[in-house]
C-alpha cells in the first residue's frame, strides 16, 4: 500500500524565501507528525497532529515555523524568511493512533537547502 | 541535553557475526523504546520495539534487551547480513506523552 509521500523530495531557495513542504500521511492515520534532522544528528521532534488540531508545536524552533493540517489528512509546512541555518531533511511521519507506543511510518522527506 | 544517547557513532562487524547497537537514556518517565533503520535518501523505518514492563523481545534475528535501572537498551542483530547496513536509531517515548526522542544514530557496516 502507499506510505508516507513527501513533496518535494528536494528543495533550494535563497535565504529570506518563503517555502512550503508537504505531507500526504498513510490513509486512515489520525496522526502526522514533523520531525527535522540535520546533518550528523537524529531527528528533532518539531510538531504533531491529532486529526485537524496540533495536539503539540513545542517543538517549532521559532515563529518562522508554521504547520497545517486543515482535513485532517495533508500537512504543510511553511517556513517564512528562511535562513541558512533552516537547511536540513524535513520528516514527515504519520501513526494510526496518537499514542506514543504507535509506531510512526516516515515519509523519504524534504531535503531543505537554503543558499 | 540528550535524553536519548547513542554514544558510539559507527561500528563496523564481519557478516555472520553478531552486531551490538547500544543506547542509553536519561529520562526516567520513557516507557516505550524502538529502534528503527535509515538507508540513505529514505526515512527512517521501524524495526523492533519494547516496553519497559520487558526486558526482552525477539523477532527474527533482532532482539532488544532494556535493563531499566542501568537505564539502558541494546539491539542484537545475529547473524548480521550486509543488507543490515543502515543507520540505527534507538527512540523513546512516554507512552502517555508524545513525541518520539530519537537518539544520533548508529551507522553500521557489515563486511562480507
Amino acid at each position: 500500500g502507499a506510505g508516507v509521500s513527501q513533496t518535494p523530495s528536494n528543495k533550494v531557495t535563497e535565504k529570506g524565501k518563503y517555502v512550503e513542504l508537504r505531507c500526504d500521511p498513510i490513509s486512515g492515520h489520525t496522526a502526522l507528525y514533523w520531525y527535522r534532522q540535520s546533518l550528523g544528528q537524529g531527528p528533532e521532534f518539531l510538531i504533531y497532529f491529532q486529526g485537524t488540531g496540533a495536539a503539540d508545536d513545542s517543538g517549532l524552533p521559532n515563529d518562522r515555523f508554521f504547520a497545517v493540517r486543515p482535513e485532517g489528512s495533508v500537512s504543510t509546512l511553511k517556513i517564512q524568511r528562511t535562513e541558512r541555518g533552516d537547511s536540513a531533511v524535513y520528516l514527515c511521519a504519520s501513526s494510526l493512533e496518537g499514542s506514543g507506543d504507535s509506531p510512526l511510518h516516515f515519509g523519504n522527506g524534504t531535503r531543505l537547502t537554503v543558499t | 541535553d540528550q535524553q536519548v544517547k547513542q554514544n558510539s557513532p559507527s561500528l563496523s562487524v564481519q557478516e555472520g557475526r553478531i552486531s551490538i547497537l547500544n543506547c542509553d537514556y536519561t529520562n526516567s518517565m520513557f516507557d516505550y523504546f524502538l529502534w528503527y533503520k535509515k538507508y540513505p535518501a529514505e526515512g527512517p523505518t521501524f524495526l523492533i520495539s519494547i516496553s519497559s514492563i520487558k526486558d526482552k523481545n525477539e523477532d527474527g534475528r533482532f532482539t532488544v534487551f532494556l535493563n531499566k535501572s542501568a537505564k539502558h537498551l541494546s539491539l542484537h542483530i545475529v547473524p548480521s547480513q550486509p543488507g543490515d547496513s543502515a543507520v540505527y536509531f534507538c527512540a523513546a517515548v512516554n507512552s502517555g506523552n508524545t513525541p518520539l526522542v530519537f537518539g544520533k544514530g548508529t551507522r553500521l557496516s557489515v563486511i562480507a
